[in-house]
């Protein structure tokens, strides 16, 4: 089974800081999908990577998957305390040529915290 | 109401009783999963319901019992649940099951306490 691994496991910064999170997967990426979360709330959907070297912005969120399809990071740009949260990647569970029914893997999760 | 809702949002229950957790999407789409997030394990998918059929069963115990009377409405069913099942359980839908641009988007969870 796929897993994946999530560095680092937990991150505080100042407000204003950049700072980037690492999700690296055990098998190749069909999908890759980063998530927030509020402690003890539902996911909120960021974005979603499919290509290999693609990569995505929205606001000051940057995501990446590189060529191999095997590792993606998350990039945050001038933190602020709103960015706060956990932060979970999950992968498509697909295997090569075969079909998930849409089962993501995710990963433990990174928690960030920023201080204004 | 939008998006994926869930009720109740906490639930403290007896190990004997039988309560269920009601996720209801707004969304058009046509999957539902059920999700379990325990502390300081990762989010552990539990079932997938692809237009009201269930296509995916993630080896989860028969004291937890889905059921996904149409495409818009999913329950679980709980009974004689043990303490260790206490945790927030996450239901969230998308457009398909599988394929690819499978976001799935999340309730906000209900957080089962079993005494």
């Amino acid at each position: 089974s796929q897993e994946l691994e999530q560095s680092p496991q937990s991150l505080i910064v100042q407000e204003g800081k950049n700072l980037t999170i690492n999700c690296t997967s055990s098998k190749t990426l069909y999908g890759l999908y980063w998530y927030k979360q509020k402690y003890g709330e539902g996911l909120i959907f960021l974005m979603m990577l499919q290509k290999g070297g693609e990569e995505k912005s929205h606001e000051k969120i940057t995501a990446k998957l590189d060529e191999k399809k095997q590792q993606s990071s998350l990039h945050i740009t001038a933190s602020q305390p709103s960015h706060a949260g956990i932060y979970l990647c999950g992968a498509d569970g697909r295997e090569a040529g075969g079909t998930s029914y849409g089962k993501l893997t995710f990963g433990q999760g990174t928690i960030l915290t920023v201080h204004p | 109401e939008t998006g994926v809702t869930q009720t109740p949002r906490h639930l403290v229950m007896g190990m004997t009783n039988k309560k269920s957790l009601k996720c209801e999407q707004h969304l058009g789409h046509n999957a539902m999963y059920w999700y379990k997030q325990s502390a300081k394990k990762p989010l552990e998918l539990m079932f997938v319901y692809s237009l009201e059929e269930r296509v995916e069963n993630n080896s989860v115990p028969s004291r937890f019992s889905p059921e996904c009377p149409n495409s818009s409405h999913l329950f679980l069913h709980l009974h004689t649940l043990q303490p260790e099942d206490s945790a927030l359980y996450l239901c969230a839908s998308s457009q398909f099951a599988g394929g690819p641009h499978n976001e799935q988007f999340f309730g906000p969870g209900t957080r089962l306490t079993v005494l």
